[in-house]
């Protein structure tokens, strides 16, 4: 069956160090990758998405994510964090076929210490 | 840019009460979702509607729920008799073009507490 791993229920980093949030995957063709924010009481906000071609992938607010087929994984990273990314982060998985429906991971809540 | 809009924002209703989730899809799409989150866990998928009709359900789609479109421009989730644990975020996305996953947005959602 489907489904999507982030292993890291709960991060903290500091201002302006990197970020990098996990994601990994199983699916049996070839995946439709999603990473979404999500701010307290708000609603989904999509960063990016890797359907094909370069499997480096930019974002919006300065995010990128890389997916690598051989580890199933389409990590998410930035390079230097701000307060305001604090907030909590979902990837997904979208299946090919008629439906259009995501599967989404467990989430990454991210904290920012000043 | 197009939006998904949600209405209300925020339902309270009594256990055992019908209710009715509001959506407007983005005008030119054509697969409709809804998606709900209950406090504290991921998002999961409730159902997916294409060509008037459920293309898809989880098993959480029991005989307490149903879709409808009906009128071209809204797309509804009814909760017939509300339970405590209906009590979720309720998102509806809505997307476009021949291949689904395209263009795929979510509304902002309807926070439903059951009481």
């Amino acid at each position: 069956a489907q489904s999507v791993t982030q292993p890291d229920i709960h991060i903290t980093v500091s201002e302006g160090a990197s970020l990098e949030l996990r994601c990994n995957y199983s699916y049996g063709a070839t995946p439709y990758l999603f990473w979404y924010v999500q701010s307290p009481g708000q609603g989904l906000q999509l960063l990016l998405k890797y359907f094909s071609g370069d499997t480096l992938v930019q974002g919006i607010k300065g995010f990128e994510a890389e997916f690598k087929r051989s580890q199933s994984s389409f990590n998410l990273r930035k390079p230097s964090v701000h307060w305001s990314d604090a907030a909590e982060y979902f990837c997904a998985v979208g299946l090919s076929g008629n439906t259009g429906k995501l599967i989404f991971g467990q989430g990454t809540t991210l904290q920012v210490k000043p | 840019e197009p939006e998904v809009t949600q209405t209300p924002s925020h339902q309270v209703t009594q256990m055992g009460q019908e209710v009715i989730l509001r959506c407007v899809p983005i005008s030119n799409h054509l697969y409709f979702y809804w998606y709900r989150q209950i406090l504290g866990q991921k998002v999961e998928f409730l159902v997916s509607f294409y060509n008037n009709e459920i293309s898809e359900k989880s098993e959480i789609f029991d005989d307490q729920f149903s879709v409808e479109r009906p009128d071209g421009s809204n797309f509804t989730l009814k909760i017939r008799s509300t339970k405590l644990e209906d009590s979720a975020m309720y998102f509806c996305a809505s997307s476009g073009k021949d291949i689904p996953l395209y263009g795929y947005t979510f509304g902002s959602g309807t926070r439903l507490t059951v009481v």
